[in-house]
């Protein structure tokens, strides 16, 4: 079965970190481009950030450019998404997603003091 | 970055027929966009409808279809049910550099 699970994901404080690992399974996680994509609270999907299959080139959302980093592991078919000086505005469930194909079932983040 | 737009709301009637559309601040969509399209019900994850402008999913009912349409990518559902009542979103791709979801449509059937 195709699949991908979201771990991670809490409640943490304004400027704090936090890191969400997405395992994926039945597919060949090594041969794709990889996102993350969130949803604030009633609101739409906004794409965060993705990579590409050897994890050699990343993109950003100007919204977390230089606060997250997108990474992943061939060898464990994992992503992960790490996030630095977390916001308010951030707090929103957060899926991976093979675009074409299949989504996560996501993470909620909540940053709250 | 470009912004992308949706219809925010559409109503169509059972059986009938409905387009949605998803376009560009930077100009007419094309194909080097692949436009994508994704279904999210209330309290789901999205699922992927539609990739490359008009490729399904396996999983994809035969009553949807992609196209792309006076400057804009389309969505067009023919013979809508009660179960396609849902949010739907579109993505473009923009030359490598980013992607970016339109606000999407919540379409109701009714």
């Amino acid at each position: 079965e195709v699949q991908l699970v979201e771990s991670g994901g809490g409640s943490v404080q304004p400027g704090g970190s936090l890191r969400l690992s997405c395992a994926a399974s039945g597919f060949s996680f090594t041969d794709y481009w990889m996102h993350w994509v969130r949803q604030a609270p009633g609101k739409g999907l906004v794409w965060v950030s993705r990579i590409s299959p050897d994890g050699s080139s990343t993109t950003y959302a100007d919204s977390v450019k230089g606060r997250f980093t997108i990474s992943r592991d061939n060898a464990k078919n994992t992503l992960y998404l790490q996030m630095h000086s977390l916001r308010a505005e951030d707090t929103a469930v957060y899926y991976c997603a093979k675009i074409s194909l299949v989504w996560g079932q996501g993470a909620l983040v909540t940053v709250s003091s | 970055q470009a912004v992308v737009t949706q219809e925010p709301s559409l109503t169509v009637s059972p059986g009938g027929t409905v387009t949605l559309t998803c376009g560009s601040s930077t100009g007419a969509v094309t194909s080097g966009h692949y436009p994508y399209w994704f279904q999210q019900k209330p309290g789901q994850a999205p699922t992927t409808l539609m990739y490359d402008t008009s490729n399904k999913q396996s999983w994809t009912p035969a009553r949807f279809s992609g196209s792309l349409l006076g400057g804009k990518a389309a969505l067009t559902l023919s013979g809508a049910q009660p179960e396609d009542e849902a949010d739907y979103y579109c993505l473009l791709s923009y030359s490598g550099a980013y992607v970016a979801f339109g606000g999407g449509t919540k379409l109701t059937v009714l």
